[in-house]
């Protein structure tokens, strides 16, 4: 039972285009949900995150939007730079519980030069 | 840098062994949660320690326990290793409990322990 799908297991963007990254979840319970850059050989680095309570969150080039109604979330990234290349996750969690992250299977971006 | 570490960074275990993976936190965190990452899977929650006692599980069997020393360090255990417990095994340290706000857990670089 996955609670958290990302359903693209690869994007490839051309550089300085936007990248968009989705993601949904079936648990209407989380409140709260995260984006995880993940690098070959190092642990997840957390991107960007964003409350049940607010529907955008930006910071500098990342942008997450929530759309609580269709359970859905999708990260942008404008513009998109070599470096961004890596696996994305989307993950969730319900603050008011314990800290447990639920995380999607992961998205592998390739920025194109 | 997280200030989260693990080690050791690779490990190769004989099926059926056990096996001990650590994790030191980030200075002023109190949570510890431990995570398994098959490959081509995102990472999947094992347990979580919140000032020495367990505080969630996942699906995981008894043969995966742990420990969170008063440092708020800790160790995950592996007994009767088996095949397809090969995988990143990574820590995430977080501000927990009464201080918890919406604030994300920093992870370690992960051990990756093959079994064999």
């Amino acid at each position: 039972d996955q609670q958290v799908k990302q359903n693209s297991p690869s994007l490839s963007v051309q550089e300085g285009r936007i990248s968009i990254l989705n993601c949904d979840y079936t648990n209407s319970m989380f409140d709260y949900f995260l984006w995880y850059k993940k690098y070959p050989a190092e642990g997840p680095t957390f991107l960007i995150s964003i409350s049940s309570i607010k529907d955008k969150n930006e910071d500098g080039r990342f942008t997450v939007f929530l759309n609580k109604s269709a359970k859905h979330l999708s990260l942008h990234i404008v513009p998109s730079q070599p470096g961004d290349s890596a696996v994305y996750f989307c993950a969730a969690n319900t603050q008011n519980r314990d800290d447990k992250i639920i995380f999607g299977k992961g998205t592998r971006l390739h920025i194109l030069p | 840098e997280t200030g989260v570490t693990q080690s050791p960074t690779h490990l190769i275990k004989t099926r059926g062994q056990q096996v001990t993976l650590r994790c030191s936190s980030q200075s002023g965190h109190n949570t510890v949660s431990w995570y398994q990452q098959a490959l081509g899977q995102g990472p999947q929650f094992i347990f979580q320690y919140y000032r020495e006692e367990e505080n969630g599980r996942g699906n995981f069997p008894p043969r995966f326990s742990g420990l969170q020393f008063p440092n708020y360090s800790s160790e995950l255990n592996v007994n009767a290793l088996e095949l397809d417990d090969s995988a990143l095994y990574l820590c995430a340290s977080s501000l927990g409990g009464m201080h918890r706000t919406n604030t994300e857990a920093f992870f370690g670089q992960g051990t990756r322990l093959t079994v064999v």
